[in-house]
């Protein structure tokens, strides 16, 4: 089983819709979990933190299920620019980050 | 703050030819990480550094690759010789090394090997 895993997608949306996706992961023991937003044919960028009691950034919602282990990452009233892969991070050990593969997500006019 | 810095930015080299990358991280981050990403896949770590002090080097192969961070600043990652299957992108990161610390990438060297 790898370390993390994300739904590749793509998901297809318009403007205005809500989308959300998980991200699953295998060491019961992390800790530490973050959303990175990756451009195409950039580096990736921090999207926010996840903390255990789920945390917002305007139209970003982070949330952490720990008995299932999943982090999932929904963004409300999409806007083309938020068309990009965005990477699941997790700690694997003490100093360990492991990312996902990325689930990509276009939004349409 | 300066964000960090990697060079070149694209690089093509025939197979078996010798090929370097610079980083200069964030100013004041001692933790410095060498990453590796092929197209479609998330960075796979290469090697970490925590100050001038190689912590992790796991995932480096160390037939081909080395790496260096000379007065725990500056690091370069070399390859020599290259093989056709290293051509990614080599993407250099920063940051305060505590485990809920967030990375600072550079924008990455494209690298292809002909």
């Amino acid at each position: 089983r790898k370390e993390v895993e994300q739904d590749p997608g793509p998901f297809n949306v318009p403007e205005g819709a809500t989308v959300a996706f998980n991200c699953t992961y295998s060491n019961s023991a992390s800790q530490s979990f973050f959303w990175y937003r990756q451009d195409c044919r950039k580096e990736p960028k921090l999207l926010m933190s996840v903390y255990s009691s789920g945390n917002e950034d305007g139209r970003f919602t982070a949330q952490l299920n720990r008995a299932s282990q999943y982090i999932s990452l929904l963004i409300r009233d999409s806007k083309l620019s938020d068309s990009a892969t965005y990477l699941c991070v997790v700690n694997i050990d003490d100093y360990k980050l492991s990312f996902g593969a990325g689930t990509t997500v276009t939004v349409r006019a | 703050e300066a964000g960090v810095v990697q060079s070149p930015r694209y690089k093509i080299i025939e197979k078996k030819q010798p090929v370097a990358f610079w980083c200069n991280p964030i100013s004041g981050h001692n933790t410095l990480y060498w990453y590796l990403q092929n197209l479609g896949q998330g960075p796979e770590l290469l090697i970490r550094y925590e100050n001038e002090e190689a912590v992790d080097d796991s995932q480096l192969p160390k037939d081909r690759f080395s790496a260096e961070r000379l007065k725990g600043v500056d690091s370069t990652l070399k390859i020599q010789p290259a093989e056709l299957g290293d051509s990614a992108v080599y993407l250099c990161a920063s940051s305060w090394g505590q485990v809920d610390s967030p990375l600072h990438f550079g924008n990455g060297t494209r690298l292809t090997v002909t």
